[in-house]
């Protein structure tokens, strides 16, 4: 069955001290891995799209990784604005029409 | 361009009571999907809308249901409320081409609508 896992589930930063996000994924056959930000309250705010293993993209602070089985979020020198959750979804070759997303990892950037 | 926008925002529903929930998608977007989400359970998908047909359906039960319009328009139903369909809302829109790569794939949610079941 395909899946999403993120982790960690939650990660307390202090402003400026880097790290990574995590979403490993089982499916058959990769179409696209999505990055999505979303604040409390609100819908999922699109980020990045990935296509194929060794593809990166960047946004500010934020950059993403993929390979053949998992998604790197790096947060470098993130500021308190940066504290959402945020969510990995997938969409396999043979039912493109459908996404899976992961549970999210809840961010919280301390000033 | 007009982003997805759903109405609406929040409501209020007692049990055995039925709600419909409208979407209307980003212009030139013929694919809407619809997700569920709670504190406990992520983001669950429901249901997928291309030009009028629901090309894929999640595991909810009957009493979820949708459709769409001609003009890309959605809207989902829930008949027979639940406490347990207390929930965000979301609905998204893509292309929904299966061209590979390009933008074609991206999903753009709108701002979701809480239901809260009493």
């Amino acid at each position: 069955e395909d899946q999403v896992t993120q982790s960690p589930e939650a990660l307390r930063l202090q402003e400026g001290e880097s790290s990574s996000l995590n979403c490993s994924y089982t499916v058959s056959g990769l179409r696209g891995l999505f990055w999505y930000r979303q604040d409390p309250g609100k819908g999922p705010e699109f980020l990045f799209t990935l296509y194929s293993a060794g593809e990166e993209k960047e946004k500010e602070r934020l950059k993403a990784t993929l390979t053949k089985k998992e998604s790197f979020l790096h947060i470098t020198a993130p500021k308190p604005e940066d504290s959402a959750t945020y969510l990995c979804a997938v969409q396999a070759e043979y039912n493109f029409n459908k996404f899976y997303f992961g549970s999210g990892t809840k961010l919280n950037v301390k000033p | 361009k007009a982003g997805v926008t759903q109405t609406p925002r929040y409501l209020i529903k007692t049990r055995g009571q039925q709600v419909t929930l409208s979407c209307s998608p980003i212009s030139g977007h013929r694919s809407v999907s619809w997700y569920q989400q709670t504190p406990g359970q992520g983001l669950q998908f429901l249901f997928e809308y291309f030009s009028e047909t629901q090309r894929n359906k999640g595991n909810f039960p009957g009493r979820f249901s949708g459709r769409q319009f001609s003009n890309s328009r959605s809207e989902m139903n829930v008949s027979t409320l639940e406490l347990g369909d207390s929930a965000l809302y979301l609905c998204a829109s893509s292309l929904g081409a299966r061209g590979r790569g390009g933008a074609h794939n991206e999903q753009f949610f709108g701002p979701g609508t809480r239901l809260t079941v009493l």
